[in-house]
């Protein structure tokens, strides 16, 4: 069984402050992880992911996610928030059950960047 | 087509009707899933199909919720005797293959309103 657990549902940053949006995950094989982000009645768009290359993946729109096994966890970080970053952030896994790698997605955060 | 299409965008409907939910995935995409999104609960998954047929419909939440893909391609989700549950934003994707590897593109959904 897999689950994402996203937390707070609610991150607030200043413009130029650096992001940090949380997930931790459990899967019982090795996880494939992803980060989407929905803007405003839009559907999610693939930031990044993490398919068991380099632990440390870079996304679109500067973002970047390190997959740390010990601690099952799988931050999203960008070093200097934009005004456009305003958006809700969905972390995801996914595994091998039945050939299906039918993802599991996380509650989201939805992150509110201040001028 | 160029990306996930889905129709409508919006659909309000009333207690007790059937509606029809469309979504024309990427050409050549072979897996395609249904998710729900209600607000402040993330993504639910709904089913998948790989090709024509559906290995997983662990996801629909009663026998009310049905659906079909044809050719390959378009899928229609159908939901009977509409609950006001049943409101929410109705999200589909596609991938290239049932790998992980591959990522999931997502459409804008179908925001549903049974009123």
């Amino acid at each position: 069984a897999q689950s994402v657990t996203q937390l707070g549902s609610h991150v607030s940053v200043s413009e130029g402050a650096l992001v940090l949006l949380r997930c931790n995950y459990s899967s019982s094989v090795p996880p494939y992880l992803f980060w989407y982000v929905q803007y405003p009645n839009q559907g999610l768009q693939l930031l990044l992911k993490y398919t068991s290359a380099a632990t440390l993946v870079k996304g679109i729109n500067g973002f970047e996610a390190e997959f740390k096994k010990s601690e099952t966890s799988f931050h999203l970080t960008k070093p200097s928030a934009h005004m456009s970053d305003a958006a809700e952030y969905f972390c995801a896994v996914s595994e091998r059950a039945g050939g299906s790698y039918i993802p599991t997605f996380g509650r989201g955060t939805s992150l509110i960047v201040h001028p | 087509g160029a990306g996930v299409s889905q129709s409508p965008s919006n659909k309000v409907t009333e207690k007790g009707k059937d509606v029809e939910l469309r979504c024309d995935p990427i050409s050549g995409h072979t897996a395609l899933y249904w998710y729900r999104q209600s607000l402040g609960q993330g993504l639910e998954f709904l089913i998948y199909f790989q090709g024509n047929s559906a290995p997983d419909k662990s996801g629909l939440p009663s026998d009310r919720f049905s659906a079909e893909r044809t050719g390959g391609s378009v899928s229609t989700l159908t939901i009977q005797r509409t609950q006001q549950e049943d409101s929410a934003v109705y999200l589909c994707a596609s991938s290239q293959g049932q790998g992980a590897n591959y990522g999931y593109t997502f459409g804008s959904g179908t925001r549903l309103t049974v009123v």
